[in-house]
């Protein structure tokens, strides 16, 4: 089975502050795929970042980037001088590849407030 | 990136009618799509997925016959929530898998219809 941890539920934050969101996952699978979805307040999920487990690069766009730790299971994210409109809720999902693996595992979200 | 978009937006029905909710991917073809429910400040739970031209893929612990899912075409499909009950009120969340082949394997989230049952 697969599981995604997120163990920060809420973080808060001062404009221009840096933060990273942790997220750690667990799978039977060799190979599958990470993603980072971002939540405002108004609900819609906007896709953010999707990261096959063979392509440990880490990543970056913009203020956001992304560490990719196999050997831990871990998939960061780092919002760098972060702003209030960072303010929202983020999940971490995890899915396998093909078939009916495709489903999508999320994490239970952080919610992150960035404060003026 | 891709868009999908929800209709409606928001609903509120009494207790006991059917909702319909409709789920379209506007610039790819969707074989599969993805239903979910989301309850206050909670994660998102798969409820289904659908395949175009075949019968829905449930969950454990979602009733199929209350939650009628149709995929009639590559772009289109539909929850149908029958009888609902107030406790059906939830964000209801659909997402549509737009595979063009690696690497745009990606599932892309509609807005959101929020229901509320009185």
């Amino acid at each position: 089975a697969q599981k995604v941890t997120q163990a920060q539920t809420e973080i808060s934050v001062v404009e221009k502050e840096d933060v990273t969101l942790d997220c750690v996952y667990e799978t039977r699978d060799t190979t599958y795929y990470l993603f980072w979805y971002k939540q405002p307040p108004s609900g819609e999920l906007v896709f953010l970042i999707r990261r096959n487990s063979f392509d440990e690069q880490n990543e970056i766009s913009g203020r956001y980037s992304w560490n990719f730790q196999k050997s831990t299971s871990s998939f960061n994210f780092t919002i760098t001088a972060s702003q209030v409109v960072d303010s929202a809720v983020y999940f971490c999902a995890l899915s396998g590849l093909g078939g009916s693996n495709y489903k999508l595992t999320f994490g239970k979200g952080t919610l992150l407030t960035v404060n003026p | 990136g891709a868009v999908v978009s929800q209709h409606p937006s928001w609903v509120i029905c009494k207790s006991g009618t059917s909702v319909k909710i409709e789920c379209r991917s506007l610039d790819f073809q969707a074989t599969t799509m993805f239903w979910y429910r989301q309850f206050p400040k909670q994660s998102l739970m798969l409820m289904a997925t659908s395949n175009e031209g075949s019968k829905a893929t449930y969950e454990q612990g979602v009733e199929k016959d209350k939650f009628l899912i149709n995929h009639a075409s590559l772009t289109l499909s539909t929850l149908t929530v029958t009888s609902a009950h107030p406790e059906d009120s939830s964000f209801y969340i659909c997402s549509a898998r737009d595979y063009r082949g690696r690497p745009t394997d990606t599932q892309y989230f509609g807005p959101g219809t929020r229901l509320t049952v009185l």
